[in-house]
């Protein structure tokens, strides 16, 4: 079974700096995609950012990011430039290709945006 | 376009009762897959449904159970809930299997008391 881990339960960063956000991965299969999910408070789940495990260029979506190694199944998000409108849970998560829609999930990073 | 609905999106049970949620997804997507958040277990995938065909299911008791209608709409409903199924319910809705964004909705939040 896959299994998706975030190792820092919260984080926080100065408005206009740069974090970033660690994601680790189990899995055999090698056809795979990487998302980075956001949940603001009390607001609707949105995707940030996707990465197929086939392609070595790393994902970009203007200041979101990520670094993919595949070999060490890592997967991590790096904001730059961070807003107030940042703040929110950020989920990682793993699906199968050829696997139908089935996201396994981390269990989340809180991140704060001080001013 | 219209987002994914949830109905309802705040529901008290009482333990030992029966409870329905719905989710109606984008117009024009027809895969739908439920989720349930708490704060001890994160989000675990439930079920996901295409083309009325539940295509996957997740590691939950038979009490757990859904449907997907002709118009792509979908059900989930729990049976003899207990207080562990007090939770946020996520339905995601996407244009067909394999798709790479699923739209979420804003989630039914049941309280088992």
């Amino acid at each position: 079974a896959q299994t998706v881990t975030q190792s820092q339960p919260e984080m926080s960063v100065q408005e206009a700096e740069t974090v970033t956000l660690s994601c680790t991965y189990d899995t055999s299969e090698s056809d795979y995609y990487l998302f980075w999910y956001k949940q603001p408070p009390s607001r609707q789940m949105i995707l940030v950012i996707r990465q197929e495990a086939y392609k070595q260029q790393n994902a970009t979506e203007n200041r979101f990011s990520v670094n993919f190694q595949k070999a060490a199944k890592s997967f991590s998000l790096k904001i730059s430039d961070s807003q107030l409108g940042d703040a929110a849970m950020y989920f990682c998560a793993y699906r199968r290709n050829n696997a139908g829609n089935m996201l396994t999930f981390g269990g989340g990073t809180r991140l704060m945006v001080k001013p | 376009k219209a987002g994914v609905t949830q109905t309802p999106r705040y529901l008290i049970k009482t333990r030992g009762q029966q409870v329905t949620l719905s989710c109606s997804p984008i117009s024009g997507h027809r895969s739908v897959s439920w989720y349930q958040q708490t704060p001890g277990q994160g989000l675990q995938f439930l079920f996901e449904y295409f083309s009325e065909t539940q295509k996957n299911k997740g590691n939950f008791p038979g009490r757990f159970s859904g449907r997907q209608f002709s118009n792509s709409r979908s059900e989930m409903n729990v049976s003899t809930l207990e207080l562990g199924d007090s939770a946020l319910y996520l339905c995601a809705s996407s244009p067909r299997q394999g798709f790479d964004e699923q739209y979420f909705g804003p989630g039914t939040r049941l309280t088992v008391t």
